[in-house]
């Protein structure tokens, strides 16, 4: 059973730009979640989807957006990039609200 | 916005020692508890989600606990060995949330 894909692995960026991350559940996982990992910090929930919906939405500004599609892949968009959105990007799936599987996240560096 | 802390943020033990970590949660409201580790340069990877009061669970050597009316899990680890290095995650959710709220985690270091 194949795992969690997020593309790309790694991308630079610079300030103002904007970026898109993708994510493949595990076949038959309905639920997509993201989270942003920055140094010091512990994984920060950006929004979590079921079902093409999205259920919660983490403190985070409206740069950061998501959407699901109709085969649970989904993208997370982050608009106008700020040197402070270099992190580690994790998408993790799962039956409804059971245990993750994390991706090996999406690593975005901004300039 | 829940609020999980966990300690000790690092530590070092030597092969063989057993040692365990705490998480703290709000107990209002709660719904579940998840223990992940985290390897360097991989995914973080499930060990436990655990959602009764006074639940043990173990696999292998690595066991917890909950306590969900005074809102803390430990996670306990057997006689450690060096590929026990990892973080470890813990997470809790509220009923009727889709959110998983983190932890900081613990760093462990296992010493041969």
């Amino acid at each position: 059973k194949a795992g969690v894909t997020q593309t790309p692995r790694y991308l630079i960026k610079t300030r103002g730009q904007q970026v898109t991350l993708s994510c493949s559940p595990i076949s038959g996982h309905r639920s997509v979640s993201w989270y942003q990992q920055t140094p010091g910090q512990g994984l920060q929930f950006l929004f979590e989807y079921f079902s093409e919906t999205q259920r919660n939405k983490g403190n985070f500004p409206g740069r950061f957006s998501g959407r699901q599609f109709s085969n649970s892949r989904s993208e997370m968009n982050v608009s106008t990039l700020e040197l402070g959105d270099s992190a580690l990007y994790l998408c993790a799936s799962s039956f409804s609200t059971g245990e993750l599987f994390f991706g090996e996240g999406s690593r975005l560096t901004v300039l | 916005i829940l609020n999980v802390e966990q300690s000790p943020q690092s530590l070092h033990v030597q092969e063989g020692d057993s040692t365990n970590f705490t998480c703290s949660f709000p107990s209002s409201n709660f719904y579940a508890l998840h223990w992940y580790r985290w390897e360097t340069a991989k995914s973080p990877k499930a060990l436990f989600v655990m959602t009764l009061n006074g639940d043990e669970k173990k696999k292998g050597r690595i066991s917890a606990t909950l306590n969900t009316k005074e809102g803390y899990s430990y996670l306990y680890i057997k006689g450690s060995q060096p590929e026990d290095s990892a973080t470890y995650l813990c997470a809790s959710t509220e009923a009727g949330s889709y959110q998983l709220t983190f932890g900081k985690g613990t760093k462990l270091s296992v010493i041969p």
